[in-house]
């Protein structure tokens, strides 16, 4: 069965500083992988998203996530945090090539610090 | 492009009252899922359609709870009577499934329910 770990419910970086969010994911096929990020009170909206092309995945507002299948890995960075960048980020991997497929992790909150 | 469309954003109600949450989908998509968001339990599918047709609604919690989709551009999601337990963010996506698509989900906004 597949299933998506992130580590840290919360996380919180100042202004400029490095953001790392981490997401391990189980699957015994190739998967799909995705980072959703939802801003308070809106709905969730696609970051960026991994489907067997390149490893470096490179998203919206400079957001990048890189796949590393030996370590099951699918970690989110950004080289230098924005105050707009506070929001919750979603991890989901998709076994299949159908949306009922796709199994979230239970977020991490992250914040920014002026 | 117009985006997933729910309505209402907001409902405070009485429990014991019906509640009624719309949604509609991108158009050309085929599929569409209820979500329903809370603090304790995080993101919750509660039921999934594919062509207008419930494809697992095993994620809806009880009896209380019903779904339908008359037409591939609308969807409702009825609480018949609300609990205080219902209150969360009931979220609706939508997403085209088949050829190489990879199963991505466009949600709308929400519509946070308030059940008093």
């Amino acid at each position: 069965a597949q299933s998506v770990t992130q580590l840290g419910s919360h996380v919180s970086v100042s202004e400029g500083a490095l953001v790392l969010l981490r997401c391990n994911y189980s699957s015994s096929v190739p998967p799909y992988l995705f980072w959703y990020v939802q801003y308070p009170n809106q709905g969730l909206q696609l970051l960026l998203k991994y489907t067997s092309a390149a490893t470096l995945v490179k998203g919206i507002n400079g957001f990048e996530a890189e796949f590393k299948k030996s370590e099951t890995s699918f970690h989110l960075t950004k080289p230098s945090a924005h105050m707009s960048d506070a929001a919750e980020y979603f991890c989901a991997v998709n076994r299949g090539s159908s949306a009922s497929k796709i199994i979230f992790g239970s977020g991490t909150r992250l914040s920014i610090r002026p | 492009d117009a985006g997933v469309i729910q309505s209402p954003r907001h409902e405070v109600t009485e429990m014991g009252q019906e509640v009624t949450l719309r949604c509609k989908p991108i158009s050309g998509h085929n599929s569409l899922f209820w979500y329903r968001q809370t603090m304790m339990r995080g993101l919750e599918l509660l039921i999934y359609f594919n062509n207008n047709v419930p494809i697992d609604d095993s994620g809806m919690p009880e009896d209380r709870f019903s779904a339908k989709m008359p037409n591939a551009s609308f969807s409702t999601l009825k609480i018949q009577p609300s609990e205080p337990r219902d209150s969360a963010v009931y979220f609706c996506a939508s997403s085209f499934v088949g050829g190489t698509n990879t199963g991505e989900l466009f949600f709308g906004e929400g519509s946070r329910l308030t059940v008093l």
